[in-house]
């Protein structure tokens, strides 16, 4: 069946460093990606999407592209912030199936 | 804007108890979802329905139960409960075309079972 594969946490960075989190799929047919954010005590809220191979969303200074031939929707920041500590998933549809999620700390 | 409202917020219950976690939802979403979230881990899908009188398990519906009978109601019910459904569980809704729209959670409800 559909999965997501995430790269273990936690992420530990000091502030304005270079992020990557990493997303590889498994998946019949063409679904869309997804990368979700969610904040301590709070429920997940959508922070970027890619519909088709080769696309690339981005939001709040993030970005992911979408590739097809590796299977992978990598998520990338070129200067995280203090504010970005959170945990990040990463998802497709249609079942909307979530990865582990990857727990990310900023530090200043 | 409501959006996606789960009720109650917390709930401890004793084993064998049984409950009824709610969710409703006001955007007139076809599809809707539960998820519970263990902790340090990430989101299994409970079960999941893409329309009124439409539902279908997901990763991990054993020990749980749905229904949809409108459009803005999802509940799961959860019967004899055991210290294996300590978790917190999140309802979501989608617009039909999943693919091109966002899911919406609600803030989730944290279950104890002792």
């Amino acid at each position: 069946g559909d999965s997501v594969t995430q790269m273990e946490g936690p992420v530990t960075l000091s502030e304005e460093a270079f992020l990557t989190i990493n997303c590889t799929y498994t998946a019949t047919g063409y679904p869309s990606l997804f990368w979700y954010v969610q904040y301590p005590g709070e429920g997940l809220q959508l922070l970027l999407k890619a519909t088709k191979a080769d696309d690339k969303g981005s939001n709040k200074g993030f970005e992911a592209t979408y590739r097809k031939e590796t299977t992978s929707f990598h998520l990338e920041k070129g200067s995280v912030q203090v504010s970005d500590s959170a945990v990040y998933f990463c998802a497709l549809t249609d079942k909307l199936i979530f990865g582990t999620g990857t727990r990310l700390q900023v530090f200043p | 804007n409501a959006g996606v409202t789960q009720t109650p917020k917390f709930r401890i219950l004793k084993i064998g108890q049984s409950m009824t976690l709610q969710c409703t939802q006001d955007m007139n979403h076809n599809y809707m979802y539960w998820y519970r979230q263990d902790p340090g881990m990430g989101l299994k899908l409970i079960y999941y329905s893409v329309g009124a009188g439409i539902t279908d398990k997901g990763e991990v519906p054993n020990g749980y139960n749905v229904s949809r009978s409108t459009t803005e109601d999802f509940p799961l019910r959860l019967e004899l409960a055991a210290p294996s459904q300590t978790s917190v569980y999140f309802c979501a809704s989608g617009g039909a075309g999943l693919a091109d729209t966002e899911a919406f959670f609600g803030q989730g409800t944290r279950l104890t079972v002792v």
